[in-house]
């Protein structure tokens, strides 16, 4: 069965620090897909960034990249240089053949900047 | 295009009255996804569509709860009779699918925040 795990309830960091939030994942399908969403306080899901599992380079998105460890199952979404605009939750999803369609999403972790 | 839209965006009902939210995906896409997200819970899937019909409701919380894609453009979820603890936020969401950009990709609408007291 497909599973995403995200073990930090919540972090927080100063304000221009860069920040790692933790992923790990669990699939027997070779072609899958990794996705980082956030949450703002407003309650909108937005879109950050996607790795596929064939993709050999780290995926980026501006102040986002995903530090994708295939042997290990993790995708960590790295925030350099974090902003008080960063703070919400951040979902980690999976999407493989093994789930059809669906997103199979972590329980989040909550990021908090501080100024 | 808007992006998925969702109405209402607030909805506050008593116990027992019937609730419908309702969804308009991206056009093209041929995925629509329904989850609910409250606190204790996280995000959970109820049901998703592809191609208007439904293909996995296993999320589906009891016979209370049901959804229809009559076409491509339109969704509901409805909720007879409601209950307190079924208040919490509902989004839908679509997908282009695999044939995607961004494979399965979903892209969320606002969300519809239910109070039922």
């Amino acid at each position: 069965a497909q599973k995403i795990t995200q073990t930090q309830p919540g972090m927080f960091v100063q304000e221009k620090e860069a920040v790692t939030l933790d992923c790990t994942y669990d699939t027997s399908d070779q072609s899958y897909g990794l996705f980082w969403y956030k949450q703002p306080s407003s309650g909108e899901m937005i879109f950050l960034i996607y790795q596929g599992s064939y993709d050999e380079q780290n995926a980026t998105e501006g102040r986002y990249s995903l530090n994708f460890q295939k042997a290990r199952k993790s995708a960590n979404l790295v925030i350099s240089a974090s902003q008080l605009g960063d703070s919400a939750m951040y979902f980690c999803a999976m999407s493989s053949p093994q789930g059809a369609q669906k997103l199979v999403f972590g329980q989040g972790t909550r990021l908090t900047i501080n100024p | 295009d808007a992006g998925v839209i969702q109405s209402p965006r607030h909805e506050v009902t008593e116990m027992g009255q019937e609730v419908t939210l309702r969804c308009k995906p991206i056009s093209g896409h041929n995925s629509l996804f329904w989850y609910r997200q409250t606190m204790m819970r996280g995000l959970e899937l109820l049901i998703y569509f592809n191609n208007n019909v439904p293909i996995d409701d296993s999320g589906m919380p009891e016979d209370r709860f049901s959804a229809k894609m009559p076409n491509a453009s339109f969704s509901t979820l409805k909720i007879q009779p409601s209950e307190p603890r079924d208040s919490a936020v509902y989004f839908c969401a679509s997908s282009p699918g695999g044939a995607g950009l961004i494979p399965y990709e979903q892209y969320f609408g606002p969300g519809t925040r239910l109070t039922v007291t």
